[in-house]
């Protein structure tokens, strides 16, 4: 079946650690994006990228990082710096950037022990 | 910036009518689109409006005024698996997707 996969569906981090989430898509589009998800507020873009090695930050980058070396995969890693990391964090991918539906993978869970 | 404003909640009786208002402000436009999401769950594709009009697609209908900068998604004969949050979403001039914060409609027996 063609879709999104997001892994793990929760994670655990502890302070000071670095974390990664899994994101992939064999839907061959060729952008990906990744949201955060805070209760009462909308999605906020963290990292995006329209093509293989290549990506933009979006509005919230500070404390995150990703990298887009194969067309199918975008993971996304949550530094140190990054203070409030408890969130839900979803994957999304769109054939291109323009003016495309965005399809979402079914989320990670990041909680901060 | 961009601005997205929507309803925080709603409720209606299963059977009932219910429209999610969604005014906008932001720099360009390049489409507008709604999205279901369920408790814990990932955001899934409901509609897509670029022209002034409304589009419908089964139970669910929406419509777009660029001019006033306004949207609403109309949801009929509502059922209990209608509760969830329903989120809008403009594409700006830059292409990136800026979300509002989301409707909670609850549907009640």
């Amino acid at each position: 079946d063609g879709g999104i996969t997001q892994s793990p569906k929760y994670l655990f981090r502890k302070e000071g650690q670095n974390v990664t989430l899994s994101c992939e898509q064999n839907l061959n589009h060729d952008a990906m994006y990744w949201y955060r998800q805070d209760p009462g507020q909308g999605l906020r873009l963290i990292y995006y990228s329209q093509i293989v090695n290549d990506f933009q930050k979006g509005d919230i980058a500070e404390g995150y990082s990703v990298s887009r070396e194969k067309k199918e995969s975008f993971p996304l890693t949550v530094t140190s710096a990054q203070k409030n990391p408890t969130a839900f964090y979803l994957c999304a991918s769109s054939p291109s950037t323009v003016q495309e539906t965005q399809y979402f993978g079914p989320g990670t869970r990041l909680l901060v022990l | 910036g961009q601005n997205i404003d929507q309803p925080t909640e709603m409720t209606a009786t299963e059977g009932a009518i219910v429209q999610i208002n969604c005014t906008y402000q932001t720099s360009g436009f390049n489409g507008l689109f709604w999205y279901q999401q369920h408790a814990g769950e990932a955001p899934t594709f409901l509609s897509y409006n670029v022209l002034d009009g409304l589009e419908e697609k089964g139970r669910f209908s929406s419509f777009l005024s660029r001019s006033k900068g306004y949207s609403y998604l109309l949801l009929k004969e509502l059922q209990m698996k209608d509760s969830a949050s329903y989120l809008c979403a403009v594409l700006s001039n830059d292409y990136k997707l800026s979300f509002g914060a989301g409707t909670t409609v609850t549907v009640r027996a």
